[in-house]
């Protein structure tokens, strides 16, 4: 099973700023690996797929990069609604699909 | 646009089985696979279950096999978690989250979830 690791668990940062999220995999995923986010009582939304590939909808400010083992989820110019709970997952070898456990986003 | 609408969630003691639904609109349902995946303050989002569009591959997270299993009906839009010998551990909410077709997008789109509490 591929155990993944956010990193850090919870990150403060002011509107305007840039934010810098990171996931790790255990082994190597290739580029099989997706970010959600998920706002308080929402259920989680999908953000980015094949490692850097924007689902639809979400804006440019969302970006996601890196490949094998390491991953960067990094948004730019915040605003008020992108504070929410970030989530990575792995499809690269399942079952089972995994998650990691989170990165929290607060202002 | 898609909507997922999970029910069947309820307070329920260890032991009786409990199944939950998933219906699906907006889309013409027997053309996807669709996934139970839970979310726990312990465990944050588990993958359940996975079956696909026409029935014919279901997989079921392996701590999960033997209690839990996962069906559909393609003429009324829903599928089916059916849960058995349930414990306070699987207390949480689950939610149904459809598979595109898109290579990758393996959770596309996501109910809001159901609650399901198990109390000793």
């Amino acid at each position: 099973e591929v155990a993944m690791t956010q990193s850090p668990g919870t990150l403060s940062v002011s509107p305007g700023e840039t934010a810098t999220l990171s996931c790790r995999a255990s082994q190597s995923i290739g580029r099989s690996l997706a970010w959600y986010q998920q706002r308080p009582g929402q259920a989680p939304r999908l953000l980015i797929y094949g490692a850097s590939t924007r689902a639809t909808d979400i804006p440019a400010r969302f970006s996601g990069s890196g490949s094998g083992t390491e991953f960067t989820l990094t948004i730019t110019s915040l605003q008020s609604e992108d504070f929410a709970v970030y989530y990575c997952q792995q499809s690269y070898d399942w079952p089972p699909y995994t998650f990691g456990q989170g990165t929290r986003l607060d202002i | 646009q898609v909507k997922i609408v999970e029910s069947g969630g309820d307070v329920v003691q260890t032991g009786p089985p409990l199944t939950l639904s998933c219906t699906a609109s907006g889309l013409v349902f027997s053309s996807f696979g669709f996934h139970w995946v839970r979310q726990t303050p312990a465990k944050g989002l588990e993958w359940l279950a996975f079956l696909s569009f026409d029935g014919k591959s279901a997989y079921v997270a392996e701590s999960m096999k033997g209690r839990f299993s996962i069906s559909r009906d393609n003429s009324k839009s829903t599928v089916y978690l059916q849960m058995s010998g349930l414990r306070p551990e699987d207390t949480g909410v689950y939610h149904c989250a459809k598979r595109s077709v898109v290579r990758g997008k393996d959770f596309d789109d996501w109910g809001q979830g159901t609650r399901v509490t198990v109390s000793s």
